[in-house]
């Protein structure tokens, strides 16, 4: 079964970091290009960051930049997101997704999400 | 800029139609879009990734019922024979070289 499964999400003070996990399973993960969506409480989907099958390809949605860090061990079938000086904006429920091919492409499988607030 | 409209929301009876709409901005009318669906309190999940000439690509498992098409700009998302469970939250997402982007998302529920 392919199966995506977000860890690491918590609360946290504003200015603080947290790291998000996601463990990948049931398919080929060095084939696709991997992703990361937030969707703040009550809101929309919203692309955080995009990284491409080998990870030579990395993007971060303006709001992110500077802040967040993507990155993937494709040996451990892992997709990360490193999160820094964190606001009260990035509170919310982390999806990572899955690319339908190595690089940008429609998202075919999503995880279940973990929770971060940032909150004092 | 790449920007996606959706209305915000549609209604239709249980065993009805619906037809949802995702406009593509001039610039990137030709572009491909994808449908994803959200239930409530749960995940996004895929349901088809449709390009502008109509041609698509439906996720398994995804009933008959649903089904894409398009018109220049816009993309389609058409439920037929509504059920209870298709009362959700229903997304467009396209990207570019460097962005992805989501409609504000449509919801849709069952009078």
């Amino acid at each position: 079964e392919v199966q995506l499964v977000e860890s690491g999400g918590g609360l946290v003070k504003p200015g603080g970091s947290l790291r998000l996990s996601c463990a990948a399973s049931g398919f080929s993960f060095v084939t696709y290009g991997m992703f990361w969506v937030r969707q703040a409480p009550g809101k929309g989907l919203e692309w955080v960051s995009s990284i491409s099958s080998t990870g030579g390809y990395i993007y971060y949605a303006d709001p992110v930049k500077g802040r967040f860090t993507i990155s993937r061990d494709n040996a451990k079938n892992s997709l990360s997101l490193h999160m820094d000086r964190l606001t009260a904006e990035d509170t919310g429920v982390y999806y990572c997704a899955r690319g339908m091919g190595a690089y940008n492409d429609a998202f075919d499988v999503w995880g279940q999400g973990t929770m971060v607030t940032v909150s004092s | 800029q790449l920007v996606l409209t959706q209305s915000p929301s549609a209604s239709a009876s249980l065993g009805a139609s619906v037809r949802l709409t995702c406009t593509l901005n001039s610039a990137h009318s030709s572009y491909t879009i994808a449908w994803h669906q959200q239930q409530p309190e749960k995940g996004p999940r895929f349901l088809i990734k449709l390009n502008s000439d109509g041609s698509h690509t439906k996720a398994d498992g995804i009933p008959d019922r649903f089904s894409g098409s398009s018109s220049g700009a816009e993309r389609y998302l058409t439920i037929s024979s509504l059920q209870s469970e298709d009362e959700a939250d229903y997304y467009c997402q396209t990207w570019g070289t460097d962005i992805h982007v989501f409609g504000p998302g449509t919801k849709v529920t069952i009078l």
